[in-house]
């Protein structure tokens, strides 16, 4: 099954610089999420960039897509506190694999006072 | 949006026993899917709760072990069997709302510790 693959594993940065996150997966897809997950929470849904984009913006949020690489990446800029979380990347497949969302191994963000 | 209820939040079982996880939509979506999550780890499929017939597992996942039920477009639950200490987890009940934005609506999880 495609994996997406993250780096920075960790990601450690003081409020108002900006953190990027990066994403690697391997088969052909659909489309490519993006979620959040607060400490102990679920996790919520972020952006959404289709096959055919090659970047997206959500107020702090930019993402771009090369399906060539196979990578994603997010861009926060002007970080706080609160985006403190982990960050995974998602990939959505083709036919068979249509419906279902795999998972990255996601980035543990830190953004300190 | 959907807003997706888990209970327990949280639980404490002993090895051997059984523990049925539940996951109310409070709209009607069109799938449903359970998730496992472990410690510090990425997301991994467990299965796709289909309304009304057996779920489809992903491939380490079986019904004996984690049988699905889902008699309604909002309604599921996920029973962890003969439940080990390597079963402890987080288990995410998540849904695809009928309008097919492309996102995972998802509950806050049961977070499960086998002793």
């Amino acid at each position: 099954s495609q994996q997406g693959e993250e780096d920075p594993q960790a990601l450690s940065i003081q409020e108002g610089e900006n953190a990027t996150m990066n994403c690697s997966y391997k088969t052909s897809i659909n489309n490519l999420q993006w979620y959040r997950q607060n400490s102990g929470r679920g996790l919520v849904h972020l952006i959404l960039i289709r096959s055919n984009e090659r970047e997206k913006h959500s107020g702090r949020l930019r993402v771009t897509l090369d399906t060539s690489k196979k990578s994603s990446s997010l861009l926060i800029t002007a970080s706080r506190a609160a985006d403190t979380a982990s960050y995974f990347c998602a990939t959505r497949g083709f036919s068979g694999g249509y419906n279902k969302l795999i998972f990255g191994a996601g980035t543990r963000l830190a953004v300190h006072p | 949006s959907a807003v997706i209820s888990q209970k327990p939040s949280r639980d404490i079982c002993q090895r051997g026993t059984s523990l049925t996880i539940q996951c109310q939509v409070d709209s009607q979506v069109t799938m449903m899917f359970w998730y496992r999550q472990q410690p510090g780890q990425s997301l991994t499929l467990i299965a796709t709760a289909n309304q009304g017939s057996e779920a489809t597992y992903e491939s380490g996942f079986v019904i004996d072990k984690f049988p699905i039920s889902r008699p309604n477009l909002t309604f599921s639950t996920l029973t962890v069997s003969n439940m080990s200490p390597e079963d402890s987890s987080i288990y995410l009940c998540s849904g695809k709302g009928g309008v097919d934005t492309g996102e995972l609506f998802f509950g806050e999880g049961s977070r499960l510790t086998v002793l």
